[in-house]
């Protein structure tokens, strides 16, 4: 079945430092892929999503890009924030032959990322 | 405009005993559904639903039932809750539709079984 692996955590980051989190995925066909962005206490916030190969999305200096030669879709941002401290997932949703899919999301475990001042 | 809403927020739970968790979101979706969060653990799939009447299995089913009677609601029911089921449920709402589906998750109800 469907998969998300994402590199284990928790990362911890000094303000202005570098994010790269990765995630790699096990799919049939070509899944649309999503960061999901879930802050202390509250529910998951979609962050960005990629529908088709080599699809950049972008939000909140955030970026990942859809590489279907190497399953993958890493988070990346080049200066993060206290304010970014947050639990990161990566998902995917399958897309059926009909080009439907009834939006069932499959999450990796989830990356802890603490960003210190 | 709400989104998703749930309730209750918390509740502690003796083992064999039975309890509804609520949602209801307001963006007039056709689509919902239930997860579950352990631990430093992702989120798991229920149940969902496409639509009034219709729900389907998601992968851990058992344990709970649903039941959609109106577009607004779906309610998740636990029956002989076990510590097994300690854990924080969301619930989420998307839009049909080809391509991507953003879900619009609730806050979550932080559920402990003793």
């Amino acid at each position: 079945g469907d998969s998300v692996t994402q590199m284990e955590g928790p990362v911890t980051l000094s303000e202005e430092a570098f994010l790269t989190i990765n995630c790699t995925y096990t799919a049939t066909g070509y899944p649309s892929l999503f960061w999901y962005v879930q802050y202390p206490g509250e529910g998951l916030q979609l962050l960005l999503k990629a529908t088709k190969a080599d699809d950049k999305g972008s939000n909140k200096g955030f970026e990942a890009t859809y590489r279907k030669e190497t399953t993958s879709f890493h988070l990346e941002k080049g200066s993060v924030q206290v304010s970014d401290s947050a639990v990161y997932f990566c998902a995917l949703t399958p897309r059926n032959a009909g080009g439907t899919s009834y939006g069932k999301l499959t999450f990796g475990q989830g990356t802890i990322l603490t960003v210190h001042p | 405009n709400a989104g998703v809403t749930q309730t209750p927020k918390f509740r502690i739970l003796k083992i064999g005993q039975s309890m509804t968790l609520q949602c209801t979101q307001d963006m007039n979706h056709n689509y919902m559904y239930w997860y579950r969060q352990d631990p430093g653990m992702g989120l798991k799939l229920i149940y969902y639903s496409v639509g009034a009447g219709i729900t389907d299995k998601g992968e851990v089913p058992n344990g709970y039932n649903v039941s959609r009677s109106t577009t607004e609601d779906f309610p998740l029911r636990l029956e002989l809750a076990a510590p097994s089921q300690t854990s924080v449920y969301f619930c989420a709402s998307s839009s049909t539709g080809k391509g991507a589906y953003e879900q619009y998750f609730g806050p979550g109800t932080r559920l402990t079984v003793t």
